[in-house]
């Protein structure tokens, strides 16, 4: 099976742009999840779906949001960039995503400036 | 809510020498245990997990095991290799309908030959 693939790899924007990541997960998960990496910060989780539905979201501001479809694709959108939003930006998925295994993608590294 | 401590880095070993990193958790109830390593401009991967307490997860020689009495997962490895050169993440899931990973802060683990 192919694993979970991320585009674009990398990406530069500038303050107060807006941009979009796209995640395919597992043929066969249903449950997509989206991280963001930081050094400072490290590892925290942005937000959850499931068929289509938001089910759990981080505590980051609303200029963060996402959506699945319902091949299970995802997208998530980051609007009015701040520098501090240059991150590493990791998707998961899993079968149904409670106690499972979350299978990452590569993730999308972007840089705002 | 759910959290994970886990031994600051960055751990430099000689080749064949033993490897542990501690990780402790705080969850309710009967969380799944992981550890995901991440290789430099990768994303992560699993390296073993276990769902209940004393059991022990196992791959690559790596070994770690559930120990609900202390709270802990640490992992080990008898005799690491440079190619064991990495970042090694310790994380919950907490099967409590929250849908996301709990991450320790990570550890960066370099092998020298």
């Amino acid at each position: 099976k192919a694993g979970v693939t991320q585009t674009p790899r990398y990406l530069i924007k500038t303050r107060g742009q807006q941009v979009t990541l796209s995640c395919s997960p597992i043929s066969g998960h249903r449950s997509v999840s989206w991280y963001q990496q930081t050094p400072g910060q490290g590892l925290q989780f942005l937000f959850e779906y499931f068929s289509e539905t938001q089910r759990n979201k981080g505590n980051f501001p609303g200029r963060f949001s996402g959506r699945q479809f319902s091949n299970s694709r995802s997208e998530m959108n980051v609007s009015t960039l701040e520098l501090g939003d240059s991150a590493l930006y990791l998707c998961a998925s899993s079968l149904t995503g409670d106690g499972e295994t979350q299978y990452f993608g590569p993730g999308t590294r972007l840089l705002v400036l | 809510g759910d959290s994970v401590t886990q031994m600051e880095g960055p751990v430099t070993l000689s080749e064949e020498a033993f490897l542990t990193i501690n990780c402790t958790y705080t969850a309710t109830g009967y969380p799944s245990l992981f550890w995901y390593v991440q290789y430099p401009g990768e994303g992560l991967q699993l390296l073993l997990k276990a769902t209940k307490a004393d059991d022990k997860g196992s791959n690559k020689g790596f070994e770690a095991t559930y120990r609900k009495e202390t709270t802990s997962f640490h992992l080990e490895k008898g005799s690491v290799q440079v190619s064991d050169s990495a970042v090694y993440f310790c994380a919950l899931s907490g099967r409590n309908n929250d849908y996301k990973l709990s991450f320790g802060a990570g550890t960066t683990v370099t092998v020298r030959a």
